[in-house]
């Protein structure tokens, strides 16, 4: 199936540990994200990454950083998580900024939940 | 500040026509998307405009007027399975999607 995938779908874990989350899309796409959406539900980008370019929300933490071994995979690596770190986390992917299919293919979401 | 406006929650019955508007504020417009979102789901693609005037897709419409910074969202013949938070997103003059908070449509039968 063509798709945007990520793992874990579900991920608990104590405060102050190391997590990644892993994406991988098989769309040809050329650009990936990472968006948060928390308990009120507001989608919020995290980062944008194509093979050019990083671009980084300002008011994302250090703790937070993006790995792309190639353009199909757009890993989250997180470090000493935050109870305010408990959201959903979804990956998407497009085709580069300007195509004229612009539309984001998101996967199906992991749930963090930090204790 | 860039600014995306819907109303939170909105209720209709099965069978009914709604209209759910979303306002916006950006630097830049580069098109407006309209995606839905299902509980515990990830969101999905409805439509895009990018110039004025309506975009019909089966029982869902999306209407787009630049000049006013508004978008509205047409749902006909609703269904129980419509039940979902809509939410609008705007894509600005860096290519960057600005999103809204979302609509909660409730269905009533």
């Amino acid at each position: 199936d063509t798709a945007v995938s990520q793992t874990p779908k579900y991920l608990v874990t104590q405060m102050g540990n190391d997590k990644s989350i892993k994406c991988e899309q098989n769309l040809g796409h050329d650009t990936m994200y990472w968006y948060k959406q928390d308990s009120k539900k507001f989608l919020k980008i995290m980062f944008s990454y194509n093979n050019k370019e990083l671009i980084i929300n300002e008011t994302v933490p250090n703790r937070f950083s993006p790995k792309s071994p190639d353009k199909a995979h757009l890993n989250l690596h997180i470090n000493s998580l935050e109870l305010g770190d408990s959201a959903v986390y979804f990956c998407a992917s497009s085709h580069e900024p300007g195509h004229v299919y612009n539309e984001q293919f998101f996967g199906p979401g992991t749930r963090l939940t930090v204790l | 500040g860039q600014n995306i406006d819907q109303p939170t929650e909105m209720t209709a019955t099965e069978g009914a026509i709604v209209q759910i508007n979303c306002t916006y504020q950006t630097s830049g417009f580069n098109g407006l998307f309209w995606y839905q979102q299902h509980a515990g789901e990830a969101p999905t693609f409805l439509s895009y405009n990018v110039l004025d005037g309506l975009e019909e897709k089966g029982r869902f419409s999306s209407f787009l007027s630049r000049s006013k910074g508004y978008s509205y969202l047409l749902l006909k013949e609703l269904q129980m399975k419509d039940s979902a938070s809509y939410l609008c997103a705007v894509m600005d003059s860096n290519y960057q999607l600005i999103w809204g908070a979302g609509t909660k449509l409730i269905i009533k039968p």
